[in-house]
């Protein structure tokens, strides 16, 4: 099916590090919104943004809707052992309800 | 409120056999979708029901169906087993009209294993 190109995969980092992950695609999206998936439980919602060119931050987390309307970012600032998982970004044309979702990047933390 | 509720969490069931999830969306809410989580294919939409009507389909067999109730509590349910079917069945529930909810909230997920 249709997905995103979500990079990196994978991030091993060391504890305090700053964080970057990225989303693009082909296709213009009304609505991009960043997922957190910790093992054995479903995506909780991280931050959702809705205007091309949008930057909202909650926390330490700050994600920015692409100007194009088809990338999206993910910032994580003075990362935390807490958050580990793995992290999703999901698009939504407008009008629709369906999520398209990327691939994920599962971050890991060294203490 | 409550959270999104998906029963039974994990189930075991072999090939040929047919299995149905459980859904309770978060009260009031009136949308409820189901996403299939693999790690070979990530998630994958596979319905959406609203006031009991399934207004989107994704790209799977018709032996993937599903039904929503008048309370909006919805089922999902798979026919004929097959192996690649193991996965983590999501549902997430949708607060549609709310201003600034219209965003998915999911459960933590059935995962089914296949044998």
């Amino acid at each position: 099916g249709q997905q995103l190109n979500q990079s990196p995969q994978s991030m091993f980092i060391q504890e305090g590090e700053d964080v970057s992950m990225n989303c693009t695609s082909s296709s213009i999206f009304n609505t991009w919104l960043w997922y957190k998936q910790d093992p054995g439980e479903g995506p909780v919602l991280l931050i959702a943004l809705y205007k091309a060119g949008e930057l909202t931050s909650n926390g330490r987390l700050t994600a920015q809707f692409g100007t194009t309307r088809k990338d999206s970012f993910l910032n994580i600032s003075a990362s935390i052992p807490s958050d580990v998982g793995i992290y999703f970004c999901a698009g939504r044309f407008q009008g629709a309800q369906k999520l398209v979702f990327g691939q994920g990047t599962r971050l890991t933390i060294n203490p | 409120k409550a959270g999104v509720t998906q029963t039974p969490r994990y189930l075991i069931k072999t090939r040929g056999q047919q299995v149905t999830l459980s859904c309770s969306p978060i009260s009031g809410h009136r949308s409820v979708s189901w996403y299939q989580q693999t790690p070979g294919q990530g998630l994958q939409f596979l319905f959406e029901y609203f006031s009991e009507t399934q207004r989107n389909k994704g790209n799977f067999p018709g032996r993937f169906s599903g039904r929503q109730f008048s309370n909006s509590r919805s089922e999902m349910n798979v026919s004929t087993l097959e192996l690649g079917d193991s996965a983590l069945y999501l549902c997430a529930s949708n607060g549609q009209g709310y201003s600034g909810a219209n965003v998915l909230t999911f459960g933590a997920g059935s995962r089914l294993t296949v044998l």
